[in-house]
């Protein structure tokens, strides 16, 4: 069974500083790799997706995620981050032939004056 | 485009009373999901469907949850009856077939007291 790891939970980060969110998969395959982000009372909406082809994706809003095959990872970076970049990021990771994605915990991003 | 519409955005009931959420997706999207927010965690499937059948209802507790999506577009998902753990954010998305992306709505927050 797929599952997604999300080390962070909570990550506070200065604005105009970097940002980089972790995210590790297990499953033996090359899966769909998305992150989306959550405002508060809203509902998810994608950042950036990766399905094949190029390692490293760009998304909206000026992140980006690499692909890792041999650590498994998707990490999502920003290289400056803004104050409205604050929310909740999820990893979420999809099979081949089937619909269903599994979302990692999230990681709640705080982002200081 | 519209995106995913869902109703109510919020509601709050007594337990043991019934609840029904109602989702409309992005038009032309034949792939419509259901999923369960817990506070702090991501998002987890109850049931997918494609066109007017449930290919995958296997995470539903079918002994007080049912969904059904008539004519393959609007869909709605009821608790009958609801129990206080099932206070949480039921998000609706939709998506156009294999390799693509999931829409989602800004969900519906249940409160059951």
């Amino acid at each position: 069974a797929q599952s997604v790891t999300q080390p962070d939970i909570h990550i506070t980060v200065s604005e105009g500083a970097s940002l980089e969110l972790r995210c590790n998969y297990s499953y033996g395959a090359t899966p769909y790799l998305f992150w989306y982000v959550q405002s508060p009372g809203q509902g998810l909406q994608l950042l950036l997706k990766y399905f094949s082809g190029d390692t490293l994706v760009q998304g909206i809003k000026g992140f980006e995620a690499e692909f890792k095959r041999s650590q498994s990872s998707f990490n999502l970076r920003k290289p400056s981050v803004h104050w409205s970049d604050a929310a909740e990021y999820f990893c979420a990771v999809g099979e081949r032939g089937d619909y269903k994605l599994s979302f990692g915990a999230g990681t709640t991003v705080t982002v200081r004056a | 485009e519209a995106g995913v519409v869902q109703s109510p955005r919020y509601k709050i009931i007594e337990k043991k009373q019934p609840v029904a959420f109602w989702c409309n997706p992005i038009s032309g999207h034949n792939t419509l999901y259901w999923y369960l927010q817990n506070l702090g965690q991501g998002p987890e499937l109850l049931i997918r469907y494609e066109n007017e059948e449930a290919v995958d209802d296997s995470q539903l507790p079918k002994d007080r949850f049912s969904a059904e999506r008539l004519k393959g577009v609007d869909s709605t998902l009821k608790i009958q009856p609801a129990e206080l753990g099932d206070s949480a954010v039921y998000l609706c998305a939709s998506s156009y077939g294999e390799n693509t992306e999931a829409f989602f709505g800004q969900g519906t927050r249940l409160t059951v007291v």
